[in-house]
Protein backbone atom coordinates (compact mmCIF):
# COMPACT_ATOMS: atom_id res chain seq x y z
CA UNK A 1 0.00 0.00 0.00
CA UNK A 2 1.15 3.03 -0.79
CA UNK A 3 1.79 5.51 2.19
CA UNK A 4 3.52 7.62 4.15
CA UNK A 5 4.70 6.48 7.45
CA UNK A 6 5.05 8.73 10.47
CA UNK A 7 6.34 7.44 14.13
CA UNK A 8 5.91 7.98 16.94
CA UNK A 9 2.34 9.04 16.66
CA UNK A 10 2.38 10.24 20.50
CA UNK A 11 5.64 11.59 22.23
CA UNK A 12 5.49 13.48 25.70
CA UNK A 13 8.83 14.92 26.25
CA UNK A 14 10.53 17.37 28.23
CA UNK A 15 12.40 20.67 27.59
CA UNK A 16 15.70 20.61 25.79
CA UNK A 17 15.49 16.83 25.55
CA UNK A 18 16.49 15.91 22.05
CA UNK A 19 14.10 14.28 19.97
CA UNK A 20 13.81 12.43 15.95
CA UNK A 21 10.34 11.90 14.24
CA UNK A 22 10.78 10.00 10.98
CA UNK A 23 8.97 9.19 8.09
CA UNK A 24 9.18 7.52 5.51
CA UNK A 25 7.20 7.06 2.02
CA UNK A 26 7.15 3.81 -0.25
CA UNK A 27 6.46 5.57 -3.25
CA UNK A 28 9.33 6.71 -4.88
CA UNK A 29 8.80 10.64 -4.46
CA UNK A 30 11.34 12.90 -4.78
CA UNK A 31 9.24 15.88 -2.92
CA UNK A 32 9.00 15.63 1.11
CA UNK A 33 7.84 18.14 3.47
CA UNK A 34 7.51 18.62 6.91
CA UNK A 35 4.15 20.94 8.22
CA UNK A 36 2.83 21.34 11.86
CA UNK A 37 -0.81 22.28 12.58
CA UNK A 38 -1.70 24.48 15.23
CA UNK A 39 -5.26 25.78 16.16
CA UNK A 40 -6.62 28.51 13.63
CA UNK A 41 -2.99 28.51 11.75
CA UNK A 42 -3.69 25.46 9.50
CA UNK A 43 -0.79 24.12 8.21
CA UNK A 44 2.44 25.70 8.36
CA UNK A 45 5.71 24.13 6.41
CA UNK A 46 8.99 23.53 8.84
CA UNK A 47 11.53 22.50 5.72
CA UNK A 48 11.07 20.84 2.96
CA UNK A 49 13.24 18.29 0.20
CA UNK A 50 13.15 18.31 -3.29
CA UNK A 51 15.64 15.49 -3.68
CA UNK A 52 18.41 13.59 -1.40
CA UNK A 53 20.49 15.62 -0.34
CA UNK A 54 18.59 18.81 -0.89
CA UNK A 55 16.46 20.61 1.82
CA UNK A 56 15.33 23.87 2.58
CA UNK A 57 13.67 25.97 5.01
CA UNK A 58 9.95 27.01 4.87
CA UNK A 59 7.74 29.53 6.75
CA UNK A 60 8.83 28.34 10.20
CA UNK A 61 12.35 26.59 10.27
CA UNK A 62 13.37 27.69 13.49
CA UNK A 63 13.89 24.78 16.60
CA UNK A 64 14.09 21.86 13.91
CA UNK A 65 15.98 20.09 11.48
CA UNK A 66 16.28 17.81 8.66
CA UNK A 67 18.12 15.29 6.76
CA UNK A 68 17.55 13.38 3.38
CA UNK A 69 19.88 10.66 3.22
CA UNK A 70 17.47 8.57 1.36
CA UNK A 71 15.13 9.32 -0.74
CA UNK A 72 12.74 7.28 1.43
CA UNK A 73 13.66 9.01 4.30
CA UNK A 74 12.94 12.29 5.64
CA UNK A 75 13.68 12.83 9.85
CA UNK A 76 12.37 15.72 11.65
CA UNK A 77 15.23 16.22 14.69
CA UNK A 78 14.03 18.86 17.69
CA UNK A 79 17.71 19.47 19.34
CA UNK A 80 16.40 21.20 22.20
CA UNK A 81 12.54 21.12 22.03
CA UNK A 82 10.74 23.89 23.84
CA UNK A 83 6.83 24.27 24.72
CA UNK A 84 6.30 26.43 21.80
CA UNK A 85 6.92 23.57 19.82
CA UNK A 86 3.71 21.53 21.17
CA UNK A 87 1.66 20.81 17.80
CA UNK A 88 0.58 18.21 15.74
CA UNK A 89 2.78 17.52 13.16
CA UNK A 90 3.25 15.76 9.23
CA UNK A 91 5.35 14.27 7.14
CA UNK A 92 4.17 14.78 3.30
CA UNK A 93 5.69 14.03 0.06
CA UNK A 94 5.08 14.57 -3.39
CA UNK A 95 6.13 12.73 -6.98
CA UNK A 96 7.73 16.37 -7.78
CA UNK A 97 7.59 19.71 -6.05
CA UNK A 98 4.82 21.13 -8.33
CA UNK A 99 1.87 20.37 -6.26
CA UNK A 100 -1.31 20.11 -8.64
CA UNK A 101 -3.96 16.94 -9.27
CA UNK A 102 -1.33 14.91 -11.16
CA UNK A 103 1.28 15.45 -7.78
CA UNK A 104 -1.05 16.34 -5.22
CA UNK A 105 0.92 15.99 -1.13
CA UNK A 106 0.50 12.66 0.34
CA UNK A 107 0.49 13.46 4.44
CA UNK A 108 0.92 10.75 6.94
CA UNK A 109 -1.17 10.28 9.76
CA UNK A 110 0.37 12.55 12.08
CA UNK A 111 2.64 12.97 15.39
CA UNK A 112 1.08 14.84 18.51
CA UNK A 113 4.10 16.33 20.47
CA UNK A 114 3.77 17.72 23.51
CA UNK A 115 6.50 19.67 25.25
CA UNK A 116 6.78 20.12 29.01
CA UNK B 1 -0.61 37.87 8.30
CA UNK B 2 -1.96 35.04 6.74
CA UNK B 3 -2.35 35.36 2.96
CA UNK B 4 -4.74 32.87 3.14
CA UNK B 5 -7.59 32.76 5.04
CA UNK B 6 -11.11 30.43 6.47
CA UNK B 7 -13.08 32.84 8.02
CA UNK B 8 -15.68 30.21 9.29
CA UNK B 9 -13.90 27.68 11.94
CA UNK B 10 -17.51 25.51 11.65
CA UNK B 11 -20.10 24.56 9.75
CA UNK B 12 -22.78 22.80 10.38
CA UNK B 13 -25.39 21.47 7.46
CA UNK B 14 -28.49 19.01 7.15
CA UNK B 15 -27.83 15.89 5.11
CA UNK B 16 -28.76 16.26 1.82
CA UNK B 17 -28.51 19.76 0.95
CA UNK B 18 -25.52 21.93 0.23
CA UNK B 19 -22.00 22.53 2.02
CA UNK B 20 -20.19 25.88 0.96
CA UNK B 21 -16.69 25.89 2.57
CA UNK B 22 -15.23 29.28 1.68
CA UNK B 23 -11.65 30.62 1.34
CA UNK B 24 -10.22 34.09 1.05
CA UNK B 25 -6.55 34.96 -0.18
CA UNK B 26 -5.06 38.34 -0.51
CA UNK B 27 -1.64 37.19 -2.94
CA UNK B 28 -2.61 37.25 -6.35
CA UNK B 29 0.49 35.63 -7.85
CA UNK B 30 -1.06 32.20 -6.48
CA UNK B 31 -1.84 30.48 -9.49
CA UNK B 32 -3.29 27.11 -8.20
CA UNK B 33 -5.92 26.41 -5.54
CA UNK B 34 -6.79 22.75 -3.67
CA UNK B 35 -9.12 21.84 -1.05
CA UNK B 36 -7.44 19.36 1.36
CA UNK B 37 -10.41 17.01 3.77
CA UNK B 38 -9.21 16.26 7.27
CA UNK B 39 -10.37 13.29 9.50
CA UNK B 40 -9.65 13.50 13.02
CA UNK B 41 -6.04 10.97 13.41
CA UNK B 42 -5.39 10.79 10.22
CA UNK B 43 -3.36 13.02 7.91
CA UNK B 44 -5.23 15.35 4.80
CA UNK B 45 -6.29 13.76 1.89
CA UNK B 46 -6.05 15.74 -1.40
CA UNK B 47 -9.78 16.64 -2.87
CA UNK B 48 -9.77 18.44 -5.63
CA UNK B 49 -7.93 21.81 -7.30
CA UNK B 50 -8.54 24.57 -9.25
CA UNK B 51 -6.05 26.29 -11.48
CA UNK B 52 -6.11 30.07 -12.05
CA UNK B 53 -6.93 30.62 -15.71
CA UNK B 54 -10.81 28.44 -14.75
CA UNK B 55 -13.35 29.71 -12.61
CA UNK B 56 -14.98 26.41 -11.96
CA UNK B 57 -14.07 22.95 -11.59
CA UNK B 58 -16.40 19.90 -10.73
CA UNK B 59 -15.86 16.41 -9.62
CA UNK B 60 -18.70 14.29 -8.52
CA UNK B 61 -20.52 15.93 -5.69
CA UNK B 62 -17.63 18.52 -5.47
CA UNK B 63 -17.18 21.52 -6.82
CA UNK B 64 -14.89 24.48 -6.73
CA UNK B 65 -15.31 27.91 -7.85
CA UNK B 66 -12.51 30.40 -8.20
CA UNK B 67 -13.44 34.29 -8.43
CA UNK B 68 -10.02 36.24 -9.07
CA UNK B 69 -11.16 39.30 -8.91
CA UNK B 70 -12.79 38.89 -5.41
CA UNK B 71 -9.53 36.66 -4.68
CA UNK B 72 -12.10 34.39 -3.26
CA UNK B 73 -12.65 30.34 -3.58
CA UNK B 74 -15.80 28.23 -2.38
CA UNK B 75 -16.03 24.28 -2.47
CA UNK B 76 -19.35 22.92 -2.67
CA UNK B 77 -20.56 19.66 -1.36
CA UNK B 78 -24.25 18.82 -2.77
CA UNK B 79 -25.51 17.08 -1.64
CA UNK B 80 -23.88 16.57 1.63
CA UNK B 81 -23.37 13.64 3.73
CA UNK B 82 -22.73 12.48 7.22
CA UNK B 83 -18.86 10.76 5.65
CA UNK B 84 -18.28 14.31 4.51
CA UNK B 85 -17.49 15.41 8.09
CA UNK B 86 -14.31 16.73 8.40
CA UNK B 87 -11.79 19.22 8.90
CA UNK B 88 -11.07 21.03 5.11
CA UNK B 89 -8.42 23.06 4.17
CA UNK B 90 -7.79 24.93 1.29
CA UNK B 91 -4.10 25.80 0.52
CA UNK B 92 -2.83 28.09 -2.27
CA UNK B 93 0.37 27.60 -4.50
CA UNK B 94 2.82 30.27 -5.38
CA UNK B 95 5.25 30.77 -8.26
CA UNK B 96 8.14 29.09 -6.23
CA UNK B 97 5.38 25.46 -6.02
CA UNK B 98 5.14 26.25 -2.68
CA UNK B 99 1.67 25.80 -0.53
CA UNK B 100 0.27 28.30 1.79
CA UNK B 101 -2.59 26.69 4.41
CA UNK B 102 -6.09 28.47 5.33
CA UNK B 103 -6.82 27.26 8.76
CA UNK B 104 -9.32 25.20 8.30
CA UNK B 105 -12.93 24.45 8.14
CA UNK B 106 -14.75 21.90 10.37
CA UNK B 107 -17.95 20.50 8.44
CA UNK B 108 -20.59 18.64 10.20
CA UNK B 109 -23.19 16.80 8.31
CA UNK B 110 -26.07 16.19 10.49
CA UNK B 111 -28.08 12.92 9.23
Amino acid sequence: EAQVTQNPRYLITVTGKKLTVTCSQNMNHEYMSWYRQDPGLGLRQIYYSMNVEVTDKGDVPEGYKVSRKEKRNFPLILESPSPNQTSLYFCASSLRQLSSYNSPLHFGNGTRLTVT
Amino acid sequence: DQQVKQNSPSLSVQEGRISILNCDYTNSMFDYFLWYKKYPAEGPTFLISISSIKDKNEDGRFTVFLNKSAKHLSLHIVPSQPGDSAVYFCAARNAGNMLTFGGGTRLMVKP
